[in-house]
C-alpha cells in the first residue's frame, strides 16, 4: 500500500523567513496530494492541495510543488507569521475509485518566532 | 464552504462502557465519511470508510466488533467504541469528502477526545 514520508519532524524559523516541508509517496498511482495545517485540540485544516497533472500551485503565500517522477512533493510557506506555527502534515490519495482515502505522513511542527 | 461537526468534543468514560461519536456533515450530504485516530503528538491513522445504507469498510488491524460505525443518513456517520479501555484513548476524527466537484478533496471534524479511565 501507500507509504508517505515526510521531513523535517520539527522546524522552527524566524518570522519572515520562509519554511519548506517535503514528503516522499511510494505508490505511483497516487494522484491527488493535499497539505493539512492542524492546531493543537483541533480537527486537520485544508490549506493546499494539488492534482498529478499539475506541478505547481500557489495560493498567495502557501505553494506546493509536485515531482511526480521522483514521486515527491513539497510545501512552501514565505513571510511566515507567527499564527502559522502548527503542525503541518501531507498526504497521498491512492486511486482506489469512488470516494479516495488519504494517507498521512508523520508531520511537521513549525514554529514561527517573532 | 463544507463544514463537518462533531459531538461530543470530549468525552471521558469509565473502562467497559461504550461511547458513541457522531459526526455531521452540516451544509452538504456524505454518501461516504472517513474515521481515524490519532494519537498525542502523532498522525492521522485511517480506521474504517463510512458508507451510508452499506457497511463500513475497515482497515487493516481495526476491530470491527469493537469500533462499530454506523451511517445512518446522508448526513450522520457514529463511530461506537465498546467495552473501552484506557488504551482506547485517543483523538477520534471524522472527515467527509467535499462538494468541489471532486471526490478527493475531504474536509474534517473538530475531533473527540476519548479518555478512558
Amino acid at each position: 500500500g501507500e507509504n508517505v514520508e515526510q521531513h523535517p519532524s520539527t522546524l522552527s524559523v524566524q518570522e519572515g523567513d520562509s519554511a519548506v516541508i517535503k514528503c516522499t509517496y511510494s505508490d505511483s498511482a497516487s494522484n491527488y496530494f493535499p497539505w493539512y495545517k492542524q492546531e493543537l485540540g483541533k480537527g486537520p485544516q485544508l490549506i493546499i492541495d494539488i492534482r498529478s497533472n499539475v506541478g505547481e500551485k500557489k495560493d498567495q503565500r502557501i505553494a506546493v510543488t509536485l515531482n511526480k517522477t521522483a514521486k515527491h512533493f513539497s510545501l512552501h510557506i514565505t513571510e511566515t507569521q507567527p499564527e502559522d506555527s502548527a503542525v503541518y502534515f501531507c498526504a497521498a490519495s491512492p486511486f482506489s475509485g469512488g470516494y479516495n482515502k488519504l494517507i498521512f505522513g508523520a508531520g511537521t511542527r513549525l514554529a514561527v518566532h517573532p | 464552504g463544507a463544514v463537518v461537526s462533531q459531538h461530543p468534543s470530549r468525552v471521558i468514560c469509565k473502562s467497559g462502557t461504550s461511547v458513541k461519536i457522531e459526526c455531521r456533515s452540516l451544509d452538504f450530504q456524505a454518501t461516504t465519511m472517513f474515521w481515524y485516530r490519532q494519537f498525542p503528538k502523532k498522525s492521522l491513522m485511517l480506521m474504517a470508510t463510512s458508507n451510508e445504507g452499506s457497511k463500513a469498510t475497515y482497515e487493516q488491524g481495526v476491530e470491527k466488533d469493537k469500533f462499530l460505525i454506523n451511517h445512518a443518513s446522508l448526513t450522520l456517520s457514529t463511530l461506537t467504541v465498546t467495552s473501552a479501555h484506557p488504551e482506547d484513548s485517543s483523538f477520534y476524527i471524522c472527515s467527509a469528502p467535499g462538494t468541489s466537484g471532486s471526490t478527493d478533496t475531504q474536509y474534517f471534524g473538530p475531533g473527540t477526545r476519548l479518555t478512558v479511565l
